[in-house]
């Protein structure tokens, strides 16, 4: 059955540091990746995507991902962090050409220190 | 502006109820879905649709029901047979572009059973 696994389910920084979140997917074809935010009181908004291409995709407020085929890894990054970007994260699989689903990892909350 | 709202955003009811939560969207999309989220456990797809007047389980169905009459409304009823009922609901919309992966959500609604 097709997984999705993040590995930190809570971190904490202070602001002007540098994030990095895993998100590792267990696939065996061609999927479609995505990273979701969930600001507290907020919807669940598309922070950003990969479906082919580019290996290293950018999204919204300075966010990036990198697909690495060969690990099955689908990371965030960002390299400064602000208070503001404190939410929850949650990195998403799809097989293309199916309509059944997104499967979501369990999420990774995100605390930024002032 | 287009969007999916869910209503209500919170809810209260007593065990042995039914109780239904409501989604619509003007997206104009196909494609409808419901997610339960609990804390630790990411999303979890509880229904699926992909066009009117038909609907798919999604993984954790048991003790849901949905109607798909109209595209642009996907209910969700919450039935005395479902065993832990207090979560938050999600509602999600898309288009079959990319194998319909690229997904809307709504607000949510949180139900509470007392």
């Amino acid at each position: 059955a097709q997984s999705v696994s993040q590995h930190n389910h809570h971190v904490i920084l202070s602001e002007a540091a540098s994030l990095e979140l895993g998100c590792n997917y267990s696939y065996g074809g061609t999927v479609n990746l995505f990273w979701y935010v969930q600001y507290p009181g907020q919807h669940l908004q598309l922070l950003l995507k990969y479906f082919s291409g580019d290996p290293l995709v950018k999204g919204i407020k300075g966010f990036e991902a990198e697909f690495i085929k060969s690990k099955f890894s689908f990371n965030l990054r960002k390299p400064s962090v602000q208070w503001s970007d404190t939410a929850e994260y949650f990195c998403a699989a799809g097989i293309t050409g199916s309509a059944r689903q997104l499967t979501f990892g369990s999420g990774t909350q995100l605390t930024v220190l002032p | 502006d287009g969007g999916i709202t869910q209503s209500p955003k919170y809810l209260f009811r007593k065990e042995g109820q039914n109780v239904t939560l409501s989604c619509e969207q003007n997206l104009n999309h196909d494609a409808m879905y419901w997610y339960r989220q609990d804390p630790g456990q990411g999303l979890r797809l509880i229904y699926y649709s992909q066009i009117v007047n038909d609907f798919q389980k999604g993984d954790i169905a048991e003790g849901y029901s949905v109607s798909r009459e109209k595209k642009e409304s996907f209910p969700l009823t919450v039935t005395s047979a479902q065993k832990n009922p207090t979560a938050f609901y999600l509602c999600a919309s898309s288009i079959p572009g990319q194998g319909y992966n690229e997904q809307f959500f709504g607000p949510g609604t949180r139900l509470t059973v007392l």
